[in-house]
Order: C-alpha cells, then sequence, then structure tokens
C-alpha cells in the first residue's frame, strides 16, 4: 500500500504571513494523484487543491499553490498572507487509477494562525 | 450545493449496544466511504462501496461492518461497540477512481462508555 507521511504535527504562523505545509509519499507509480484537505474545527473535510502527477506546472488556488517534486515525491502546501481562516487540520492524500477508489491518507498537520 | 449528511454530530452509546451510523449523499456517486479519524493516525479507511450491495474492506474493518441497499445512502454497522470504537466516523462520497476529489460528510463523534 502506498505510505503519505505529513511530519509537521503542528505548525503556526502569523497573520499575513506565509507558511509550508510539507507532505511525503511512498509510490512505484508513474500515474497518480495528490491532493491537500482542510479540515476547520468542527467543520466538513474539504478539498484546498489537487495536483495530477503527469502534469509538471504545480498547481495554484488562490492563495495555495503546492510544490510538488515527483523525483523527490515531495507535495508541500504554501500557504501565502495567511487568515484566520485558515486555521484547520491540512491532510495531504494520494490516488491513483490502480488503487481503485481508494485515498491513502497522511496524519494531518494543525495549522494555527497569531492574529 | 452538493451535499454529504451524516445522521448524527454527536453519538454516546453503552458498551456491547449496537450502533447505526448512517450517511446520505445526494450527488449520485457511485463510491461511498467510511474512515475513522484519530488524533495522530489521520483518517483510516474501514469500508468502502463502489455500488449498491458491493462493499470492499479497507485498512481496519475488524468490528463493523456496512449497509448499502440504494445508491444515496451508506451505513456503519457496530455490532458490538468497545471503548476502543470511539472516535470520529467521517463519510465520504465520490465518482469512480482514485482520482476524484471524495467529498466528505460534517462527521459523527462516537462516544463508547
Amino acid at each position: 500500500a502506498q505510505t503519505v507521511t505529513q511530519s509537521q504535527p503542528e505548525m503556526s504562523v502569523q497573520e499575513a504571513e506565509t507558511v509550508t505545509l510539507s507532505c511525503t509519499y511512498d509510490t512505484s507509480e508513474s500515474d497518480y494523484y495528490l491532493f491537500w484537505y482542510k479540515q476547520p474545527p468542527s467543520r466538513q473535510m474539504i478539498l484546498v487543491i489537487r495536483q495530477e502527477a503527469y502534469k509538471q506546472q504545480n498547481a495554484t488556488e488562490n492563495r495555495f499553490s503546492v510544490n510538488f517534486q515527483k523525483a523527490a515525491k515531495s507535495f508541500s502546501l504554501k500557504i501565502s498572507d495567511s487568515q484566520l481562516g485558515d486555521a484547520a487540520m491540512y491532510f495531504c492524500a494520494y490516488g491513483s487509477r490502480s488503487t481503485g477508489n481508494q485515498f491513502y491518507f497522511g496524519t494531518g498537520t494543525s495549522l494555527t494562525v497569531i492574529p | 450545493d452538493v451535499k454529504v449528511t451524516q445522521s448524527s454530530r454527536y453519538l454516546v452509546k453503552r458498551t456491547g449496544e449496537k450502533v447505526f451510523l448512517e450517511c446520505v449523499q445526494d450527488m449520485d456517486h457511485e463510491n461511498m466511504f467510511w474512515y475513522r479519524q484519530d488524533p495522530g493516525l489521520g483518517l483510516r479507511l474501514i469500508y468502502f462501496s463502489y455500488d449498491v450491495k458491493m462493499k470492499e474492506k479497507g485498512d481496519i474493518p475488524e468490528g463493523y461492518s456496512v449497509s448499502r441497499e440504494k445508491k444515496e445512502r451508506f451505513s456503519l454497522i457496530l455490532e458490538s461497540a468497545s471503548t476502543n470504537q470511539t472516535s470520529m466516523y467521517l463519510c465520504a462520497s465520490s465518482r469512480p477512481g482514485g482520482y476524484n476529489e471524495q467529498f466528505f460528510g460534517p462527521g459523527t463523534r462516537l462516544t463508547v462508555l
């Protein structure tokens, strides 16, 4: 089974600053998909950003961007201009056609935004 | 607005009780999932279903069963609840394939006393 590792259980950032959350994964596949999900306190988990492994260009969604390094099997999330509403648990996830319908999730990073 | 709903946000049960957690999605998704979320362990897949009456075991199926009689509804059953099943349970749904976004419900915080 694929493994997804988030080595930072907790992170903090000052409001308006930039923070990077790390994620590494282990796979022998070449065609796969990576996701970052956000789970705000007591609220539903939502998709933040998605990256297809065959695309060299890093995905971007407004203030959220990824640094996808396929050779290093690294998929970090950068949050620019951090806002109080960015405080949440962030999960990295891996999916592929060969895993069928299953995603593999990391253990999560709890992000605190300091006013 | 797409939606995945779960029958309860908070649930307290006693050891040995049979517990039903229900999940409903309105997106006509083929896939539905039940995860368990524990601090430091992330999300672990209990069961998933790719069609009505079809199910596959995930990584931690022991002590759980599931039922999917209708496409929009996926139930998780704890046949005899135990204290080590105290956890947050998340339901999700998606279109087929390991590359489509999974949409999550709000979660059920289950406490077994």
